[in-house]
């Protein structure tokens, strides 16, 4: 159980498109979801924190007109990196916290962007 | 001081050593305490999950945590070459985001 799925796993765009990142969390309701991005050789930074039906809340520095952050329904969220320039290629990966013990977070397996 | 240090390595062993992974922390309010091993390429995997002080076993793997001295550790028995990997720390206090370290790559070596 608690499996979270990410698609794209890469993806490659031309500077100055949008990119859409999805979330799923496959076999549990996740009220709870979390956006990080981690450059190579580094640990991972949050992003945002997404509950369901309600805005993210961002990581200071973080631009949230930049990056949009949706979590429609308990089971997805999506990121939104508007305008991608080469300096926001990372690896951008989800996570979702299991209502079946209070604190784990399970991670996606990442997805890949490089802007060109 | 960063909040949760970790040594980046890299760490190399032969196959069947004793890994010993080490995180110390300065966030006293910190109660929940995780092990995750991401491979390269990949989102990172839940390993081990404690919390408070104390030890947890699960295989191979026992985590240890020493609130007092703001310490935890990560210990791999009979390592194998598919633990090659790089093994995060990662904890948090009630309601407050994860803070990692920065992760130690381990090698295993046949």
């Amino acid at each position: 159980g608690a499996v979270v799925s990410q698609h794209p796993s890469r993806v490659i765009c031309k500077s100055g498109t949008s990119v859409k990142i999805e979330c799923r969390s496959l076999d549990f309701q996740a009220t709870t979801m979390f956006w990080y991005r981690q450059f190579p050789k580094k640990s991972l930074m949050l992003m945002a924190t997404s509950n369901e039906g309600s805005k993210a809340t961002y990581e200071q520095g973080v631009e949230k007109d930049k990056f949009l952050i949706n979590h429609a329904s308990l089971t997805l969220s999506t990121l939104t990196v508007t305008s991608a320039h080469p300096e926001d290629s990372s690896f951008y990966i989800c996570s979702a916290k299991s209502p079946s013990s209070y604190n784990e977070q399970f991670f996606g397996p990442g997805t890949r962007l490089t802007v060109l | 001081q960063k909040e949760v240090e970790q040594d980046p390595g890299p760490l190399s062993v032969p196959e069947g050593a004793i890994v010993s992974l080490n995180c110390t922390y300065s966030n006293s309010a910190f109660q929940y305490f995780m092990w995750y091993r991401q491979y390269s390429r990949k989102g990172p995997e839940l390993l081990m999950y404690t919390y408070s002080s104390g030890n947890k076993e699960d295989g191979r793997f026992t985590a240890q945590v020493d609130k007092s001295s703001k310490y935890i550790s990560l210990f791999i028995r009979d390592s194998q070459p598919s633990d090659s990997a790089t093994y995060l720390c990662a904890m948090n206090a009630r309601n407050t985001p994860l803070v990692f370290g920065k992760g130690t790559r381990l090698s295993v070596i046949a």
